[in-house]
C-alpha cells in the first residue's frame, strides 16, 4: 500500500471525447508524476508537476495538460481523444530532494473507442 | 519514448531456483531502481540504487549499481509462487524532473 491513489479504476470513452484523470498522492509527498503505459510496456513518463507548476515533461503533445494543487492532488487531462491513448495511466508522488524516489498507485484504465 | 534495454523478456522457471534479470542503457543514470507489477496494480519499489557499484539486498532480492552507471541487475534466490509478476528497471537522473525511464520489463512464470 503505497499510499498514492488514483480515480476513477476503469474510463471508457470514445474518440474526440476529453478526460479527466485525479491522484492523490502520499502524505508529505510535494512532487506527482504521470506515466502513460501502453499493454506490453513499461510506462512513460508524461509530465511532473511540484509547487503547482510542470517541471518536467516528456515526448507527449500539447493535449496532454495537468493541474497540481495546494495540497499535491493532482489531474490529468487529456483532449482529443485518440485511440491510441487507450493504455493504463499511472500516477506516482514523491519527495523532492536527492532521493526523490516516486511511489505510483495501481492506475486508471482508459479505453477509448 | 526512450526505453531501457532490458532482458531476458520472460523467464519460465522452476520453483526455488534462482533468477537473474538485467538492464542496460546508452545513456548515464544517477539512480537505478527496481520496481515489481502484478496484474491490475501500479509498480511496487523493490530496491533503489544510488552510487556506481553499489550492491544492495532485500531479503532475498540483490540488485546492483554497474560501474559505468549504464546498467544494472536483479537477482532473485530461491524463487516462490508468490515471485511471479513483471520486473522493470528504471533508470533516474539527478534531480528527477524528467521523470524515469524504464525498461520494458521481464515476465517472470514460476512453475510448481
Amino acid at each position: 500500500e503505497t499510499g498514492v491513489t488514483q480515480s476513477p479504476t476503469h474510463l471508457i470513452k470514445t474518440r474526440g471525447q476529453q478526460v479527466t484523470l485525479r491522484c492523490s498522492s502520499q502524505s508529505g509527498h510535494n512532487t506527482v508524476s504521470w506515466y502513460q503505459q501502453a499493454l506490453g510496456q513499461g510506462p512513460q513518463f508524461i509530465f511532473q508537476y511540484y509547487r503547482e507548476e510542470e517541471n518536467g515533461r516528456g515526448n507527449f503533445p500539447p493535449r496532454f495538460s495537468g493541474l497540481q494543487f495546494p495540497n499535491y492532488s493532482s489531474e490529468l487531462n487529456v483532449n482529443a481523444l485518440e485511440l491510441d491513448d487507450s493504455a493504463l495511466y499511472l500516477c506516482a508522488s514523491s519527495l523532492a530532494g536527492a532521493k526523490n524516489i516516486q511511489y505510483f498507485g495501481a492506475g486508471t484504465r482508459l479505453s477509448v473507442l | 519514448g526512450q526505453q531501457l534495454n532490458q532482458s531476458p523478456q520472460s523467464m519460465f522457471i522452476q520453483e526455488g531456483e534462482d533468477v537473474s534479470m538485467n538492464c542496460t542503457s546508452s545513456s548515464i543514470f544517477n539512480t537505478w531502481l527496481w520496481y515489481k507489477q502484478d496484474p491490475g496494480e501500479g509498480p511496487v519499489l523493490l530496491i533503489a540504487l544510488y552510487k556506481a557499484g553499489e550492491l544492495t539486498s532485500n531479503g532475498r532480492l540483490t540488485a546492483q549499481f554497474g560501474i559505468t552507471r549504464k546498467d544494472s541487475f536483479l537477482n532473485i534466490s530461491a524463487s516462490i509462487p508468490s515471485d511471479v509478476g513483471i520486473y522493470f528497471c528504471a533508470g533516474q537522473r539527478r534531480g528527477g524532473a524528467d521523470g524515469l525511464t524504464f525498461g520494458k520489463g521481464t515476465h517472470l512464470i514460476i512453475q510448481p
